[in-house]
Parts: structure tokens; C-alpha cells; sequence
């Protein structure tokens, strides 16, 4: 089955701070990698599909990126509606596997 | 407007079993696969099931193949979700999803306890 490594797993951060968050597949998974955002209480939302294409309705500071095995979710200038649950998912193949998310959170 | 309506959830004791259902709106239901996947209290999110279009394949996770059972009726527009030999690690919100996880249910509650 394929891993998927999620970092950090808590990540404190300020208002219009530059934030990164990196999952590594361990496995080839090529651009099947899906990032989703969690508030609570809620479903999960779709915010990157593809490694880099951005999904419908989701603001452009969002934006993802591939290295390799290494994939990132890079949100440019942090607002306060962006605090909430990070999960990335490899679709490449079934089991489909989710990174074990990063909870992104007022410093 | 895509809806994704679960129901089915419930308390249960361990051992017994339970039926989810998905029905879903606002788009062809039979033209998509559809996925199972559940968060336990407090966790992250965990695939569990997907089916085909047509019901012509379904892959299961290693922690439910055997015990649970992923089936679609296209012409009720409904996603099910049967489980056997429920555990305490099975108690989970449970959502379904399509068009590769772009659209979610609001999940349903499945708690197994004694």
C-alpha cells in the first residue's frame, strides 16, 4: 500500500503568514494527489486536485506544488477562515491513502 | 445543486450490523464511482470503499474487506454501505463521496459500544 507521510501534524501560524504544508508519497503516485480542508464539524472540501490545479470556489492565495515524491500545500497569506484540518489523499491507486492531516492553527 | 444525503447511522453493540445509505441528487448518479470513507472521533479521514459506475468492480481498505460490503442501486440514486461484524474501532462519522472526492455527504454517526 502506499504511504502518505503528512508534516508538520500541528502547525501554530500568524495572520498573513506564508504556510506550507508537505506530504511524501512512498510510492510513485505521479500528479494523483488531492488536498482537502476540514473545519469542525464539518465535511471535508476539496481545495487541490491533480497535485496543482486549483478546485472551484477555493481563492487563489491556495496553491499546490510537486518535488518528486514530495508534494506541497502552500497557502500564501494566511486568513482566519483558512484555520482548520489539512488532509492530502493519493488517488493513484486503491487503497486510496490520506496523509494523517495538520491542524493549522492561530500562533 | 449536488446532494449527498447518509443515513443508517446508529448505536450498536459489538458484533452486530448495520446499512448505510447515500441517496444522491443533482447529478447522473450512474455515470460516477462513489466512495465510503469515515473519520473516527478525534482522527483523520480514512478510505474505506469505492464502487464502480456500474457495480463492475469494488476495492475495499484491509481494515474492513470482509466485513463490510460496498453496493449501489442507480436506479434509486443510492450508494450503500453494508457492515457486518461491527468493532469499536468501526464507530466513525461515515461520508460518501464523488466525482474523485470534489462532493461530500455531511456523514452519519456510527457508534459501536457494548
Amino acid at each position: 500500500d502506499i504511504q502518505m507521510t503528512q508534516a508538520p501534524s500541528s502547525l501554530p501560524a500568524s495572520l498573513g503568514d506564508r504556510v506550507t504544508i508537505t506530504c511524501r508519497a512512498s510510492q510513485d503516485i505521479g500528479n494523483y494527489l488531492r488536498w482537502f480542508q476540514q473545519k469542525p464539524g464539518k465535511s471535508p472540501r476539496l481545495m487541490i486536485y491533480g497535485a496543482t490545479n486549483l478546485a472551484a470556489g477555493v481563492p487563489s492565495r491556495f496553491s499546490g506544488s510537486r518535488s518528486g515524491s514530495d508534494y506541497s500545500l502552500t497557502i500564501s497569506s494566511l486568513e482566519s477562515e483558512d484555520m482548520a484540518d489539512y488532509y492530502c489523499l493519493q488517488s493513484k491507486e486503491s487503497p486510496y491513502t490520506f496523509g494523517a492531516g495538520t491542524k493549522l492553527e492561530l500562533k | 445543486e449536488v446532494q449527498l444525503v447518509e443515513s443508517g447511522g446508529g448505536l450498536v453493540k459489538p458484533g452486530s450490523s448495520l446499512k448505510l445509505s447515500c441517496v444522491a441528487s443533482g447529478f447522473t448518479f450512474s455515470s460516477y464511482g462513489m466512495h465510503w470513507i469515515r473519520q473516527a472521533p478525534k482522527k483523520g479521514l480514512e478510505w474505506i470503499a469505492l464502487i464502480y459506475y456500474d457495480s463492475s468492480n469494488k476495492y475495499y481498505a484491509d481494515s474492513v474487506k470482509g466485513r463490510f460490503t460496498i453496493s449501489r442501486d442507480n436506479s434509486k440514486n443510492t450508494l450503500y454501505l453494508e457492515m457486518n461484524s461491527l468493532r469499536s474501532e468501526d464507530t466513525a462519522m461515515y461520508y460518501c463521496a464523488y466525482g474523485w472526492f470534489a462532493y461530500w455527504g455531511q456523514g452519519t454517526l456510527v457508534t459501536v459500544s457494548s
